[in-house]
């Protein structure tokens, strides 16, 4: 079955320092990958998605089939970065998402 | 807000009663999504709808569970004879079909705040 495990529950970081969020996958055929986002008393929201290979507010995301990982990557974490990240996977022409149990980035001044 | 709505937001409900939640996605979107968040955990999916068809159903969603989408536009989520299992976030989501107009993006799946259910 798919899985997507992120290891880490919480990563506390300081304000400037980089921050990599960890995401893997298992791996059946060609996967889409993203990461979405939920801040404080807000929905749950598409941060990227490795297709569209775009940085959003400084973050990144590789793709690498050989690791099956899809780590979350910014290089000076920000105070509003603090917020749950998911990773998700979709696989073909399924519509639905497979998440991770999700990841708490906490950014202290 | 042209956003994904759900309602209600909150509901508290007496085991072994029936609650129906509703979905209303954004309005060009021919796909909707239910999935299920409990403490902890990420997003399960429950099933999804095009247009007015039922295409996908997990194992998550027992036969107590049922899903509607009558004319493609907004969807309730039924669930019969509560237990306390049941207490969980309720999210629904919604996207456009891939491959439509608009490129790869247009199938992102938009979600709405929630409908937080408690079974005592």
């Amino acid at each position: 079955a798919q899985r997507v495990t992120q290891p880490e529950k919480l990563l506390s970081v300081f304000k400037g320092a980089p921050v990599e969020l960890k995401c893997n996958y298992s791996y059946s055929g060609s996967p889409e990958l993203f990461w979405y986002v939920q801040y404080s008393r807000q929905r749950l929201q598409l941060l990227l998605r490795h297709i569209s290979r775009e940085s959003i507010k400084g973050f990144t995301a590789d793709l690498n089939k050989g690791e099956t990982s899809f780590h979350l990557k910014k290089p000076f974490a920000q105070e509003e970065d603090s917020a749950m990240y998911y990773c998700a996977t979709r696989w073909g022409s399924q519509g639905n998402l497979i998440f991770g149990k999700g990841t708490k980035l906490s950014v202290k001044p | 807000d042209t956003g994904v709505s759900q309602d209600p937001r909150h509901k508290i409900t007496k085991r072994g009663q029936n609650v129906t939640f509703r979905c209303d996605p954004i309005s060009e979107h021919n796909r909707l999504y239910w999935y299920r968040q409990t403490l902890g955990q990420g997003p399960e999916f429950l099933t999804y709808f095009q247009n007015e068809a039922q295409l996908e159903k997990s194992r998550l969603l027992s036969d107590r569970f049922s899903a509607e989408r009558p004319k493609g536009s907004f969807s309730t989520l039924e669930i019969q004879r509560t237990e306390q299992g049941d207490s969980a976030m309720y999210l629904c989501a919604s996207s456009r079909q891939p491959g439509t107009s608009g490129g790869t993006s247009t199938d992102t799946q938009y979600f709405g705040p929630g409908t937080r259910l408690t079974v005592l």
